[in-house]
C-alpha cells in the first residue's frame, strides 16, 4: 500500500522567512503533484512533477523531487500572508491512473 | 473557460436515505475522479473513469456507493442508505487524459444526520 507522509503538518512562520515542507512517499511513482487548498475552497494545481530531479518555481514557491530517495519539497521563499493555506502533495504510482495525497501541511504566514 | 462544476454545494440527509451528487467535468476532459475530504481520512480516491474504459472502482468504501458517467461527461456519484461515517466533502475532478493534471471542482459537502 502506497503510503504518502507530509510534514510538518501545522507550520506557522514569520513573513520573510523562509520554510520547507517535506513529503515522503514509500513506492516508486510516475509523478508527484502539489496542489493548494485555502478554507472552504477547492484544490488548486501549483505543480506537477514528472522526474528524478525535477525542479518548478512559481514566484515564492519552489517544488522538488528526488525519485531514488522517495522525496519532494516545497519550498518558501520569503512568505508572504497570501500563501497562508494547506498544501498537499499527491503521489501517483506507475500504473494506477489515481493519486494519493498527504495529509496535508496547514501553513499560518504571520505579519 | 469553465472549470469542473458540482451540485448540489450542500446537501444535508438522514441517515437511511440515499443520495446524488453530480459533476459536471471541464469540456473535452476525458478522465473524471471521485475524490472524498473527511477530517479523519484525509483525502481518499474513490473511483476514475477514462473514455469508455471499465471505470477503476478500487476506491469506493462499500457496495452502497456507485457512479456513472453518462455520455462521456457528466458523472453522478450515488450513495444508498447513508450513514453518518459518509459525511464528507466530495470532491469531482477531471483531466484532459489520463496522466495529466487533475482540475478540481469545489465540491460536495455531505452532511449524514
Amino acid at each position: 500500500e502506497l503510503k504518502v507522509e507530509q510534514n510538518p503538518l501545522f507550520l506557522s512562520m514569520q513573513e520573510g522567512k523562509n520554510y520547507t515542507i517535506y513529503c515522503n512517499y514509500s513506492t516508486t511513482s510516475d509523478r508527484l503533484y502539489w496542489y493548494r487548498q485555502d478554507p472552504g475552497k477547492s484544490l488548486e494545481s501549483l505543480f506537477v512533477l514528472l522526474s528524478n530531479g525535477a525542479v518548478k518555481q512559481e514566484g515564492r514557491l519552489m517544488a522538488s523531487l528526488d525519485t531514488k530517495a522517495r522525496l519532494s519539497t516545497l519550498h518558501i521563499t520569503a512568505a508572504v500572508h497570501d500563501l497562508s493555506a494547506t498544501y498537499f502533495c499527491a503521489v501517483e504510482p506507475f500504473a494506477l491512473r489515481q493519486l494519493t495525497f498527504g495529509s496535508g501541511t496547514q501553513l499560518t504566514v504571520l505579519p | 473557460g469553465a472549470g469542473v462544476s458540482q451540485s448540489p454545494s450542500n446537501k444535508v440527509t438522514e441517515k437511511g436515505k440515499d443520495v446524488e451528487l453530480r459533476c459536471d467535468p471541464i469540456s473535452g476532459h476525458t478522465a473524471l475522479y471521485w475524490y472524498r475530504q473527511s477530517l479523519g481520512q484525509g483525502l481518499e480516491f474513490l473511483i476514475y473513469f477514462q473514455g469508455n474504459s471499465a471505470p477503476d472502482k478500487s476506491g469506493l468504501p462499500s457496495d452502497r456507493f456507485s457512479a456513472e458517467r453518462t455520455g462521456g461527461s457528466v458523472s453522478t456519484l450515488t450513495i444508498q442508505r447513508t450513514q453518518q461515517e459518509d459525511s464528507a466533502v466530495y470532491l469531482c475532478a477531471s483531466s484532459l487524459l489520463l496522466s495529466d493534471t487533475q482540475y478540481f471542482g469545489p465540491g460536495t459537502r455531505l452532511t449524514v444526520l
